[in-house]
């Protein structure tokens, strides 16, 4: 069945570090990719997603870049904020009268300012 | 425009003990999932409906776990007999079909079954 890994457990960074954080998935086909945010005692919410190979996602000047050579999916940011503190899930999406999604375990990002 | 609304936002229980959550989703979203997240883990989907009809509930666990939404809008999921394995918090989200298909998730209903 499909699934999605995150290596990173936590990271710790400084503001204006680089971030990355690491997401690979297992699927067949083209899934959709998604990456959500998830700030303490809320949902998560929607940052961007790819659906086909190549495909570039952004928001908020985080990007990452749909590969389905390397099954990958990576978060980066050039700059981190104290603000952009907060658990960031990888998630693959199949379509079928809505979007069934499959979340990875998450990544918990603390910055310090 | 208001987000997803759900409630109660916590609830407390001793195990064999029933409890409903209730969702309302964003105005003309057609499509509404209930999500189960155990701490430190990601979203888990337990069901999802198009308008009224269920298209998944493979992860719904059937024995003790119900959800139905009967008029297209609001939705309700039940757990008939809760265990300390049910502690977790229960997310809604809604997306529309018309649009980009984006889910938008509720705060959440925090179960601590005892």
């Amino acid at each position: 069945g499909d699934s999605v890994t995150q290596t990173e457990g936590q990271v710790a960074l400084s503001e204006e570090d680089f971030l990355t954080i690491h997401c690979n998935y297992s699927a067949s086909g083209y899934p959709a990719l998604f990456w959500y945010v998830q700030y303490p005692g809320e949902g998560p919410q929607f940052l961007f997603r790819a659906s086909r190979d190549k495909e570039k996602g952004s928001s908020r000047g985080f990007e990452a870049t749909y590969d389905k050579g390397t099954t990958s999916f990576h978060l980066r940011k050039a700059s981190v904020q104290e603000s952009d503190s907060a658990v960031y899930y990888c998630a693959l999406g199949r379509s079928n009268m809505g979007y069934k999604l499959t979340f990875g375990t998450g990544t918990s990002l603390l910055v310090d300012p | 425009e208001a987000g997803v609304t759900q409630s109660p936002r916590y609830a407390v229980l001793q195990e064999g003990q029933a409890v409903s959550f209730w969702c309302d989703p964003i105005s003309g979203h057609d499509t509404l999932y209930w999500y189960q997240q155990p701490r430190d883990q990601g979203p888990q989907l337990l069901v999802y409906f198009r308008d009224e009809a269920v298209i998944d509930n493979s992860q719904l666990p059937s024995d003790r776990f119900s959800a139905v939404r009967p008029k297209g809008t609001n939705s309700t999921l039940k757990i008939q007999s809760a265990k300390q394995g049910d502690t977790a918090t229960y997310l809604c989200a809604s997306s529309s079909t018309g649009g980009a298909l984006e889910q938008y998730f509720g705060p959440g209903t925090r179960l601590t079954v005892l």
